[in-house]
């Protein structure tokens, strides 16, 4: 009931392309959903982070989609570009609690 | 602020001696958070502090591995003996909790372990 799967491991998008991340999680407990982004050699930073009360959030050219029923949330990215290329980790946390929990992240890479 | 702060950026030892890692989070943070990342497993939570104090260190994989802290701006992470698979990049990241009850964690760079 901890766990955050993530889905894919790994995507290709050419540049222009909308990649989609999606992930799932059990925990009906769960009420903040956060990305955090990842470059080669760097520790992983917050990209944009959503709560159950909306059921979409943009930031930029990123959106967040969560749909409560299904347990399920989404990271799109518009007009992706090649410095988008990263690994993406989706996570949880419940309760206003400090504890996130990961999903197992997804290597995208944007071709030019 | 320059951000959370870890030492060494990498390690190499070898099996069965003690490694020690450091961190120092950002001024005003109050919470600590000690992350392994690997390939197999991803990020991983190991043990975090809320004031010094260890408030969950169910990830802790074993015995071996210990963390501190003594103080607000200081932490380590300790393992002894280490075993090749502890091999790991070993995170630290900090944190505060706004008022409005959204909260970002910190990472730092993020200490590469390799135990041969």
């Amino acid at each position: 009931q901890q766990q955050v799967k993530q889905s894919p491991q790994s995507l290709i998008v050419q540049k222009g392309g909308i990649p989609i991340i999606n992930c799932a999680y059990e925990n009906t407990a769960f009420d903040y959903f956060p990305w955090y982004q990842q470059f080669p050699g760097k520790g992983p930073a917050l990209l944009i982070a959503i709560r159950p009360d909306v059921s979409e959030k943009k930031e930029g050219r990123f959106t967040i989609s969560f749909n409560k029923s299904a347990k399920q949330f989404s990271l799109h990215i518009m007009d992706s570009q090649p410095g988008d290329s990263a690994t993406y980790f989706c996570a949880a946390s419940k309760g206003g609690a400090q504890k996130l929990v990961f999903g197992q992240g997804t290597r995208l890479t944007i071709n030019p | 602020d320059a951000g959370v702060i870890q030492s060494p950026r990498h390690e190499v030892t070898e099996m069965g001696q003690e490694v020690t890692l450091r961190c120092k989070p950002i001024s005003g943070h109050d919470y600590l958070f000690w992350y392994r990342q690997t390939m197999m497993r991803g990020l991983e939570l190991l043990i975090y502090f809320n004031n010094n104090v260890p408030i969950d260190d169910s990830g802790m994989p074993e015995d071996r591995f210990s963390a501190k802290m003594p103080n607000a701006s200081f932490s380590t992470l300790k393992i002894q003996p280490s075993e090749p698979r502890d091999s790991a990049v070993y995170f630290c990241a900090s944190s505060t909790l706004p008022g409005q009850g959204a909260y970002e964690q910190y990472f730092g760079p993020g200490t590469r372990l390799t135990v041969t």
